[in-house]
């Protein structure tokens, strides 16, 4: 079937550091693939997305690729701040008809950033 | 301009009772999705709407989920009997729609659910 993996938290770094988040799928067809991020508090808000294979989505210094050849769509960033705490999710849209365009989403990944 | 709103916040219901949980999706999207959120997991797909027509309800997890979205605004998620396992967090997103080639999906802050 159709899912996401992403990896074990929590994620502790300190101030500065580099990240990665890595995720993997499984998925009939081309899927979207998706970053959402839930900050303590709030909702969960698009982070970023790539719609085919070899697309790099980016924003706030984060960037993620999406590798078609090993299904993965590893989240990094080069320079984490405290306020990149949060919990981080995964997740990928099918297309074509039957599908309805809902997210199936990973687990979620927790970063804490220390200063 | 506004995003997408979820009432009550917060809900605690003892086992049996019957649940309504109300979303305002962004005015003029399509679409609306409900997720499901259990402690510590990802969202997992309860059911879609375009417009005012459910065309998905295939994440309902039994007959006592109900959901409708009546004049294709508003939305209610409706939980009869309530059970424990239903304590979650109720998610709901909204997006422009297929044909508006819309496919990012903003959500709403939940609603916590705690069943006694």
């Amino acid at each position: 079937g159709n899912s996401v993996t992403q990896m074990e938290g929590p994620v502790t770094l300190s101030e500065e550091a580099f990240l990665t988040i890595n995720c993997t799928y499984t998925a009939t067809g081309y899927p979207s693939l998706f970053w959402y991020v839930q900050y303590p508090g709030e909702g969960l808000q698009l982070l970023l997305k790539a719609t085919k294979a070899d697309d790099k989505g980016s924003n706030k210094g984060f960037e993620a690729t999406y590798r078609k050849e090993t299904t993965s769509f590893h989240l990094e960033k080069g320079s984490v701040q405290v306020s990149d705490s949060a919990v981080y999710f995964c997740a990928l849209r099918l297309h074509g008809s039957g599908n309805t365009g809902k997210l199936i989403f990973g687990q979620g990944t927790t970063l804490q950033v220390k200063p | 301009g506004a995003g997408v709103s979820q009432s009550p916040r917060y809900k605690v219901a003892k086992r049996g009772q019957d649940v309504a949980l109300r979303c305002d999706p962004i005015s003029g999207h399509v679409s609306l999705f409900w997720y499901q959120q259990a402690l510590g997991q990802g969202p997992e797909f309860l059911t879609y709407f375009q417009n005012e027509a459910q065309l998905d309800k295939s994440g309902l997890p039994s007959d006592r989920f109900f959901a409708e979205r009546p004049e294709g605004s508003v939305s209610t998620l409706k939980i009869q009997r309530t059970q424990q396992e239903d304590s979650a967090v109720y998610l709901c997103a909204s997006s422009l729609g297929p044909l508006a080639g819309g496919e990012t999906q903003y959500f709403g802050p939940g609603t916590r659910l705690l069943v006694l």
